[in-house]
Order: C-alpha cells, then structure tokens, then sequence
C-alpha cells in the first residue's frame, strides 16, 4: 500500500519569510496529492490540492509542485503570517480509488514568530 | 463550520464503559470516514461507508464497531477499549471520493 513520509516534523519560521514542507510517496500509482491544514483544537481543513497530470499549483500565498519522477511533493507558503501557524498534513491517494483512501503525512508543526 | 457535525466534543470512559460517537453531514455526500488522530502519528482511516455501505475496514480492532443507518449519519460504538485507545476521532464526509471534509472530532479519554 502507499507510505507517505512528511518532513521536517516541526518548523520555524520568522514573519514575512517562506515555509516549505516535503512529502515523499511510494506508490507511483498515486496521482492525487491533497494538503489539509489543522489549526490547534480545529478540523483539518483542505487549502490546497494538486492532481499527477499538473507540475504546480497555486492559490494566493500556498503553492504545491509535484515530482511524478521522484515522487515528491511539497508545499510553499511565502511571506508568511502568524495566522499561519497550524499543523500541516500532506496525503496522496489513486484517482482510481474509489473509496477515498487517503495515505496522511504524520504532520508538520508551524509556527510562525512575529 | 463545515456541515459535518460531531457529538459529543469530548468522552471519558472507562475500560468496561460502552458509549458511542456520533457524525452528521449536511453536505448531501453519499460517502462517510472514520479516522483516528493520535499524537505525532498519520491520521488513520478506519472505516469508509459508500452509500451506506462499508467499503473499507483498515483492521480495525472488534472493540470499535461502525453503524451508517443513512448517507447523512454515522456512529462508531465503542466497548472495552484500551488506553492506547485515546485519540482524537474524525468523521469526514465526501461526494468527491478524494476530497473528504471533516468535523471537529471527538476527543476520546480512556482511563
């Protein structure tokens, strides 16, 4: 089955600066690639998605690129904000799954310093 | 708020205890999750319902036992649960099978 591996486990950012999280995945028939954004005591919310037949994807501050040939994908947030500061999770699945078995990263913790 | 709607926020239990978990979606989606979040882990699928049906059980241990009367609600019973137990339960639902949207979450306390 798919194994997603989500790095770094926490990051630190200055305001104003960039973010960048990284997901690998094994199986290369994935080709739906989500991130969800938990803020503390909140539901995982979906801010940004990218399907395998795209390279990058962007939405105002967030962007996702995906590596098909190496099986990354990562997320890009720039000049970030406090508001920013969340547990990040990224996931991949097939599109032929029908059941939506989403593979999760164990989460990246951000914090975002004045 | 989302539209998938979880009761209660918080459970304590003990051991011997059954209780149950309960999901509502207001979405019109025909597929329902279970996922466990337990700390520094990968949120865990544990049952997938398809127009009432389960689809899917990732091994999930007989103490937990999964009921979708309906494609608006789910339930998850519980009985004789262990303190490793102790997580944080999420239902999701989806009409777009990859794009599920999730509730708060139970915070679940076994002791």
């Amino acid at each position: 089955g798919e194994n997603v591996e989500q790095h770094p486990s926490t990051l630190s950012v200055q305001e104003g600066d960039s973010a960048v999280i990284k997901c690998t995945y094994s199986d290369s028939a994935s080709n739906y690639f989500p991130w969800y954004k938990q803020e503390l005591g909140k539901r995982p919310q979906l801010i940004i998605d990218i399907r395998s037949n795209v390279g990058e994807k962007k939405d105002q501050r967030i962007a996702v690129t995906l590596n098909k040939t190496a099986k990354h994908f990562s997320l890009h947030i720039t000049e970030t904000q406090p508001e920013d500061s969340a547990v990040y999770f990224c996931a991949a699945s097939m599109a032929t799954d029908s059941w939506g078995k989403l593979q999760f990263g164990a989460g990246t913790q951000v914090v975002v310093t004045p | 708020e989302t539209g998938v709607t979880q009761t209660p926020r918080h459970l304590v239990m003990g051991m011997t205890n059954k209780k149950s978990l309960k999901c509502e979606q207001h979405l019109g989606h025909n597929a329902m999750y279970w996922y466990k979040q337990s700390a520094k882990k990968p949120l865990e699928l544990m049952f997938v319902y398809n127009f009432k049906e389960q689809t899917e059980n990732n091994s999930v241990p007989s103490r937990f036992s999964p009921e979708c009367p309906n494609s608006s609600h789910l339930f998850l019973h519980l009985h004789t649960l262990q303190p490793e137990d102790s997580a944080l339960y999420l239902c999701a639902s989806s009409q777009d099978l990859q794009k599920p949207s999730f509730g708060s979450g139970t915070r679940l306390t076994v002791v």
